[in-house]
């Protein structure tokens, strides 16, 4: 069965640092997301990728972050200078069409812990 | 109000049992709607679709009530295996369209 990849599993970093979390998504799917989920609550929405260029973010997606999709299978999403309180699982997600007609499929994702 | 809401349980029933879980959604105009399961510390995962004329896979069953704006899951004969945290998942209206929003999650538990 297709997977999205993550990597890497786990970071750490110390605050202020910058960090990179990359992800591989279905080949032939055309939307990318990434979600976070800090522990302990629920999954929460950062951003969406479609034909380029971010379709919609959320209100935490803030100037800290981007996301990036460098080549024809990675997809990125850096945060640029960290802070104690984006310690989370980053997910990232691909579906193969709007939301509404299919359902995501995510990665393993990737425990950022900053410290 | 929430734009998903759940109730967090946790829901600890015996193998065998039959358990419904419960969903609001507070936007009228949500499009799709969703079961995801989350195993501890595990990517969500989808459990199936929820249309408006209900639908069944297996042992699982999903309403939706567009009047109520509530979505339920039924697990019939519910297996070890089925322990787990159910999110309720809302497409709502957006300016993509490819937005899903997760609720909290209800955390079911089964004992042999």
């Amino acid at each position: 069965e297709p997977e999205v990849t993550q990597t890497p599993s786990h970071q750490v970093t110390q605050m202020g640092q910058e960090v990179i979390l990359r992800c591989v998504p279905i080949s032939n799917h055309l939307y990318f997301y990434w979600y976070r989920q800090i522990l302990g609550q629920k999954v929460e929405f950062l951003v969406s990728f479609y034909n380029n260029e971010i379709s919609e973010k959320s209100e935490i997606f803030d100037d800290q972050f981007s996301v990036e999709r460098p080549d024809g299978s990675n997809f990125t999403l850096k945060i640029r200078s960290t802070k104690l309180e984006d310690s989370a699982m980053y997910f990232c997600a691909s579906s193969e069409g709007l939301a509404r007609d299919y359902g995501y499929t995510f990665g393993s994702g990737t425990r950022l812990t900053v410290v | 109000r929430k734009e998903v809401e759940q109730d967090p349980g946790p829901f600890n029933v015996p193998e065998g049992a039959t358990v419904a879980f419960n969903c609001t959604y507070s936007n009228s105009a949500s499009q799709s709607f969703f079961w995801y399961r989350q195993d501890c510390r595990k990517e969500p995962k989808l459990l199936m679709s929820v249309y408006s004329s209900g639908n069944e896979d297996g042992r699982f069953t999903a309403q939706l009530n567009r009047a109520s704006q509530y979505i339920s899951l039924l697990i019939r004969d519910s297996k070890l295996s089925d322990s787990a945290t159910y999110l309720c998942v809302v497409n709502p209206p957006s300016s993509s369209a490819s937005k899903i929003i997760f609720g909290s999650g209800t955390r079911l538990s089964i004992r042999p």
